[in-house]
């Protein structure tokens, strides 16, 4: 059965780059792969894609500051934010993606970042 | 960007009531709407794929209709444990987009 786990720094100072991993574990990674992320005013967001073809697509409110890629040796997908603000406060998720349709399942638990100086 | 527009943002509900929750595309979407649930302190879950589509695992009290711009999720005879916020989905197009969110409590 798959299981997710994201983790990253907690704390982000400003205009630094947020890097988070998601680790995979009991099933294939040779899959499509989306990172999202919550907050209580903004709700949920998707964040950016990377399909099995290679491919990626990114969300363009992010302004081109997020780039996802994926490390097959090590089972694991990875994000990174680049010049964040406090507007990137959020709980982040990974979260395996349906091929045919783009739904997202499973979900990781999540990780929460912080910015903040 | 697709919005989708979910109704309502709150209900109170009791145990064994049929529930309808509703998502409204800004554009037409085909049948590409997902809906999820999401417990506090918990991530989301998938409960219905391509509009209509069960899943293993969830109960079949949960069901999913429409195409195009209109959606529905029913809960028939909702359990203590629906308890939930309830989220649709649209993967038509980039950017893939949520709706706000309907968040079910007991009354």
């Amino acid at each position: 059965q798959l299981q997710l786990q994201e983790s990253g720094p907690g704390l982000v100072q400003p205009l630094e780059t947020l890097s988070l991993t998601c680790h995979i574990s009991g099933d294939s990674i040779s899959t499509s792969w989306g990172w999202l992320r919550q907050t209580p005013g903004k709700g949920l967001e998707w964040i950016g894609s990377l399909y099995s073809s290679g491919g990626t697509d990114y969300n363009p409110s992010l302004r081109g500051r997020a780039t996802i890629s994926i490390d097959t040796s090590k089972n694991q997908l990875s994000l990174r934010l680049n010049s964040v603000a406090a507007a990137d406060t959020a709980l982040y998720y990974c979260a395996r993606q349906g091929s045919a349709w783009f739904y997202f399942d499973p979900w990781g638990p999540g990780t929460l970042v912080t910015v903040s100086s | 960007e697709i919005i989708l527009t979910q109704s309502p943002d709150f209900q109170s509900v009791t145990p064994k009531e049929k529930v309808t929750i509703t998502c409204r595309a800004s554009q037409a979407i085909g049948r590409s709407l997902h809906w999820y649930q999401q417990k506090p302190g918990q991530s989301p879950r998938l409960l219905i794929k391509s509009a209509s589509q069960s899943l293993s695992g969830v109960p079949s009290r949960f069901s999913g209709s429409g195409s195009g711009t209109d959606f529905t999720l029913t809960i028939n005879t909702l359990e203590v444990e629906d308890v939930a916020t309830y989220f649709c989905h649209q993967s038509t197009n980039v950017p893939y987009t949520f709706g706000q969110g309907t968040k079910l409590e007991i009354k």
